[in-house]
């Protein structure tokens, strides 16, 4: 079946150091593919998002790539604010089998950002 | 605008305890779901429904009721609650139901349950 899978965590880093969290992926078809994050004590929220091999999502300094060759869709942000401590969810949009759509997510990275 | 509002926060139950966690959204969404979060598995589906007046069965279901009480309301239902429950638990709702591919899902500040 789908899955998702991402780097573990945590992931720590100083201000303003460059962040990649990897996600890979397994989908039959062509899925949507998502980027989910989640501050303390609260639910999750879209990052970015992208729905075909090639398309770039971004948002507030974040982007990643739909890589179909490599099955792929790493965040990434060229530099890191406090801010940006979170738990990062990579996920999946894939057909199931009675023709509808699903969502499956991966595990979660936590980031930790030191000022 | 309140998006998905979830009730209680937090919850202690003791084992064979019943309970009731609640779920409202005001955006008009058709379709709601229950997930579970727990350490390293990152969000499991416990039971969706598409639109209102049907329901189904997700990826965890077993020991797990619902009700899609209205357009904006679908609540989970713990009959008798075990250790294995404990978990945080979160509603989501979308726009469309499972027939779109690039849907996004709007998410409840969840419940942090405890089941001793």
């Amino acid at each position: 079946g789908d899955s998702v899978t991402q780097m573990e965590g945590p992931v720590t880093l100083s201000e303003e150091a460059f962040l990649t969290i990897n996600c890979t992926y397994t989908a039959t078809g062509y899925p949507s593919l998502f980027w989910y994050v989640q501050y303390p004590g609260e639910g999750l929220q879209l990052l970015l998002k992208a729905t075909k091999a090639d398309d770039k999502g971004s948002n507030k300094g974040f982007e990643a790539t739909y890589r179909k060759e490599t099955t792929s869709f790493h965040l990434e942000k060229g530099s890191v604010q406090v801010s940006d401590s979170a738990v990062y969810f990579c996920a999946l949009r894939g057909i199931e089998n009675t023709g509808g759509f699903k969502t499956i997510f991966g595990a979660g990275t936590r980031l930790f950002v030191k000022a | 605008n309140a998006g998905v509002t979830q009730t209680p926060k937090f919850q202690v139950l003791k084992t064979g305890q019943s309970m009731t966690l609640q779920c409202a959204q005001d955006m008009n969404h058709n379709s709601m779901y229950w997930y579970r979060q727990d350490p390293g598995m990152g969000l499991r589906l416990i039971y969706y429904s598409a639109s209102e007046g049907t329901t189904d069965k997700g990826e965890v279901p077993n020991g797990y009721n619902v009700s899609r009480l209205n357009k904006r309301e679908f609540s989970l239902r713990l009959e008798s609650a075990a250790p294995s429950q404990t978990s945080v638990y979160f509603c989501a709702s979308s726009d469309f139901g499972a027939y779109r591919r690039d849907n996004e899902q709007f998410f409840g500040p969840g419940t942090r349950l405890t089941v001793l």
